[in-house]
């Protein structure tokens, strides 16, 4: 069965880096991208981009330009979001979310973030 | 970007009854229009994909409908495990949106 399996809650401080992985399992990983969605807590979802795993070739919603990378390992059917610089902003759960073209299908159990000081 | 609104933000509705969801986008989507569920402290789970199509698995209670700019999730028979929020989204162009969401509850 198709699964994506999300590495476990993160403590961090403003400043830091944080690095969630998204494993996959269940289907042929560079057949299907990968997005990131960003849920702040008691908020709706934010769509923040997504990785061709064919290509590697990442794209960023506006507002996740800069401290935010997207990046493979293919070999492990593994993507990950990286967040430079952490703000107390970036603190909320992100998601992995596989796309069969644009439309997301399945979805990892979410990793949190607390960003504090 | 195209701005995605679901009017109401909270809905109650009696076990038993029917529910209508609806969500207008600012720009017409082509039926490029999805529907989530999400339950507190889960991923959210894809139920209709080209606004009518109900996913594998989704129980036949949730249909889609609409075109252009305005789309409905209609829930038949209201069950308790159908309370959770519920997202729009479009994924015609970039970057893809999602609705406020819509919070149901038993009444």
């Amino acid at each position: 069965q198709i699964q994506l399996v999300q590495s476990g809650p993160e403590l961090k401080k403003p400043g830091e880096t944080v690095k969630i992985s998204c494993k996959a399992s269940g289907y042929t990983f560079t057949n299907y991208g990968m997005n990131w969605v960003k849920q702040a807590p008691g908020k709706g979802l934010k769509w923040m981009g997504w990785i061709n795993t064919y290509t590697g070739e990442p794209t960023y919603a506006d507002d996740f330009k800069g401290r935010f990378a997207f990046s493979l390992e293919t070999s492990a059917s593994t993507a990950y979001l990286q967040i430079n610089n952490l703000k107390n902003e970036d603190t909320a759960t992100y998601f992995c979310a596989r796309s069969e073209g644009p439309l997301m299908d399945y979805w990892g159990q979410g990793t949190s973030v607390t960003v504090s000081s | 970007d195209i701005q995605m609104t679901q009017s109401s933000s909270y809905l109650s509705v009696s076990l038993g009854g029917r529910v209508t969801i609806t969500c207008k986008a600012s720009d017409h989507i082509n039926n490029w229009l999805a529907w989530y569920q999400q339950k507190p402290g889960n991923a959210p789970r894809l139920l209709i994909s080209g606004a009518t199509s109900l996913e594998t698995g989704v129980p036949s209670r949730f249909s889609g409908s609409g075109s252009g700019k305005d789309y409905t999730l209609s829930i038949t028979s209201l069950q308790t495990e159908d309370v959770a929020t519920y997202y729009c989204q479009q994924y015609w162009s970039t970057p893809y949106t999602f609705g406020g969401g819509t919070k149901l509850e038993i009444k």
